[in-house]
């Protein structure tokens, strides 16, 4: 089994749609990070987590939410969804190595 | 801030030709680098990392040395495969703050028989 996994893995929505993107790992690592990448563009930060009671913006989280339910889990969530906001997204976790490691990712389509 | 440059692709090359991606980095303090591969369909795997100056990190045939005085990460093989094709990324860890990876904006590679 992965040890980060991703639902769903591809979504498509239209503009104002809710949508929630769920994360879940089983490395046991407290940090937790949700990017998103676009062609050209390489990957960007959206959230981070340290633990259950830390929650950052990162450099690109308007639009976007997050919630810690628990150490092993970290969804993100589009309020309301515009088409800006087709991307691919990552989740990944990190310990207290300098790695990260990445699920597999979603791929979002707003129309 | 931090920021990683890394060669335009999409690069294409003959099975076991020689590859070289190149990548640069301005970051303060003593980051950790890394070069991520991302296979068709797939996340990001890490390919190999370098935590200090002069560490080279290797796997799989690749290679790349973390060069302060040029600010350099350098991707490099001897012999590509089929199987290598894939977009690269270049990235940094700063040692500080969220910890976040700062990426490059990926190259593609594609070896062709």
């Amino acid at each position: 089994d992965a040890d980060v996994t991703q639902t769903p893995r591809n979504r498509i929505t239209k503009t104002g749609k809710r949508i929630m993107l769920e994360c879940s790992q089983t490395k046991g690592h407290d940090r937790m990070y949700w990017y998103r990448q676009d062609p050209g563009l390489g990957l960007r930060l959206i959230y981070y987590s340290f633990d259950v009671k830390d929650i950052n913006k990162g450099e690109i989280s308007d639009g976007y939410s997050v919630s810690r339910q628990a150490q092993a889990k970290f969804s993100l969530s589009l309020e309301s969804a515009i088409p800006n906001q087709t991307a691919l997204y990552f989740c990944a976790t990190k310990s207290t190595g300098p790695e990260q490691f990445f699920g597999p990712g979603t791929r979002l389509t707003v129309l | 801030g931090n920021s990683v440059t890394q060669m335009e692709g999409p690069v294409t090359l003959s099975e076991e030709a020689f590859l070289t991606i190149n990548c640069t980095y301005t970051a303060t303090g003593y980051p950790s680098l890394f070069w991520y591969v991302q296979y068709p369909g797939e996340g990001l795997q890490l390919l190999l990392k370098a935590t200090k100056a002069d560490d080279k990190g290797s796997n799989k045939g690749f290679e790349a040395t973390y060069r302060k005085e040029t600010t350099s990460f350098h991707l490099e093989k001897g012999s590509v495969q089929v199987s290598d094709s894939a977009v690269y990324f270049c990235a940094l860890s700063s040692t500080f703050g969220n910890e976040k990876l700062t990426f490059g904006t990926g190259t593609r590679l594609t070896i062709i028989p």
